[in-house]
């Protein structure tokens, strides 16, 4: 059965600095690995999709690297910003399963002024 | 852009009650999700479809069941609502081909 790992649970950062969020699955048969943003209490925002055959995206300044025979993703997100305190949400499907996602229970980042 | 909507933010409901949650997508995607999400214990798949009439239960399905009778439109039924179903429900969407998710705004259900 797959599992998805995000450690830390929380992460707190002065504003201005480079960071990068953690992805961990233990099977690498996956299809894709997707990277969702989640305010509180709101639904989830897809940040960035990284087919199984990519190694990494990019949009604006997140970058998300995929690993795949180690089984690791990154989120790297640049000179971070109060406004991308949120929790960030990895989550991964598997080939052939009718796009059923498993996610990561979240790393919950808070970027200080 | 892609949107995914679901009939409420907010639900409070009694014990016993017969819940419909109801999500909506307007991309034509083969796929639909419900899932719950509780403190500590992450996003856990209740049921999704993949088709029409076209159902599979995911990891929780007890107590719940669900209806696709339009391909825009999912139904998460609660047949008799007990207080450890109190959550945030959250549906999505994606397509079988590139599998993508978008997810819906999230109801936060409360059974008391």
């Amino acid at each position: 059965k797959q599992e998805v790992t995000q450690i830390p649970a929380a992460l707190s950062v002065p504003e201005g600095e480079n960071l990068v969020l953690n992805c961990s699955f233990t099977d690498s048969a996956i299809y894709n690995l997707q990277w969702f943003r989640q305010d509180p209490g709101k639904g989830l925002t897809s940040l960035l999709l990284i087919q199984s055959s990519q190694r990494e995206q990019t949009s604006g300044r997140l970058n998300a690297s995929l690993d795949k025979s180690s089984g690791r993703s990154t989120l790297y997100i640049a000179a971070s910003q109060p406004g991308d305190s949120a929790t960030y949400l990895c989550a991964v499907s598997k080939q052939g399963a009718n796009s059923k996602l498993t996610f990561g229970k979240g790393i919950t980042l808070s970027v200080r002024p | 852009d892609v949107k995914v909507t679901q009939s409420s933010r907010y639900l409070v409901k009694r014990t016993g009650e017969k819940v419909f949650l109801e999500c909506v997508q307007d991309m034509d995607h083969e796929n639909m999700f419900w899932y719950r999400q509780d403190p500590g214990l992450g996003l856990r798949l209740i049921y999704f479809s993949y088709d029409v009439k076209m159902k599979e239960k995911g990891d929780i399905p007890e107590g719940y069941s669900v209806s696709r009778e339009k391909k825009e439109r999912f139904s998460l039924i609660l047949e008799s609502a007990s207080t450890n179903q109190t959550s945030m429900y959250l549906c999505a969407s994606s397509h079988t081909g590139l599998g993508e998710a978008f997810f819906g705004q999230g109801t936060r259900l409360t059974v008391v």
